[in-house]
């Protein structure tokens, strides 16, 4: 139980398209997900995070125009990187949020990642 | 910013046990101790959690200090997929807070 899939797994696009990566919860619904990017060596760093049915939070430096999430449904989350630079190549990650039975059981499925490279 | 601190780089022999510690000497009542790793390339996979009590699971076991300040993640029997980076983190039980990553641990399993 607890998968949480990403589509595409890895996209190459041109300096000014936009990409959509898809973030799914196979067995489980989820009211809240997140999005990290994480670039070479470094640690994941939270991007936002998604509700569902309403608008997403972002962190601190993290353009809401540029990165949009849609949050339609229980079971999938959607990022899409506008007019995507070079500086935009990434990998990103996505997770799911399950709410458990009490204090302690709300833990955190990770998907497998989309590697973005923007040339 | 991540509420802990661990050690850079860990090996470890094949088939020994791995002990990774963590420092979280500001962790507050209600935080719990999560574990995560992530192997190259991949999604982080979460291992295991809790909160004061020691923790076992079909992964490892997780040995929290009386004064919770401190934490270790334990693989019993690490083999060379266990290779990867081992994240610490405190948070709170419930809500929306989202996992904040530090640099984490990267341990090296050696043949």
């Amino acid at each position: 139980g607890a998968v949480v899939s990403q589509h595409p797994s890895w996209v190459i696009c041109k300096s000014g398209t936009s990409v959509k990566i898809e973030c799914r919860s196979l067995d489980f619904q989820a009211t809240t997900m997140f999005w990290y990017r994480q670039f070479p060596k470094q640690s994941l760093m939270l991007m936002a995070t998604s509700n569902e049915g309403s608008k997403a939070t972002y962190e601190q430096g993290v353009e809401k125009d540029k990165f949009l999430i849609n949050h339609a449904s229980l079971t999938l989350s959607t990022l899409t990187v506008t007019s995507a630079h070079p500086e935009d190549s990434s990998f990103y990650i996505c997770s799911a949020r399950i709410a458990g039975g009490g204090i302690g059981t709300d833990t955190q499925y990770f998907g497998p990642g989309t590697r973005l490279t923007v040339l | 910013d991540a509420k802990t601190t661990q050690p850079t780089s860990m090996d470890c022999a094949e088939g020994r046990a791995a002990n990774l510690p963590c420092n979280h000497s500001t962790i507050s009542g209600n935080e719990y101790v999560y574990w995560y790793r992530q192997i190259h390339s991949q999604g982080p996979q979460y291992i295991i959690h809790g909160l004061k009590n020691n923790e076992t699971n079909e992964m490892a076991s997780l040995i929290i200090t009386e004064d919770r300040k401190s934490s270790t993640l334990i693989l019993p029997h690490a083999t060379l997929r266990d290779t990867a980076v081992y994240y610490c983190i405190v948070r709170v039980g419930l809500g929306n807070t989202p996992l904040v990553f530090g640099k984490g641990t990267r341990l090296s399993v050696i043949a």
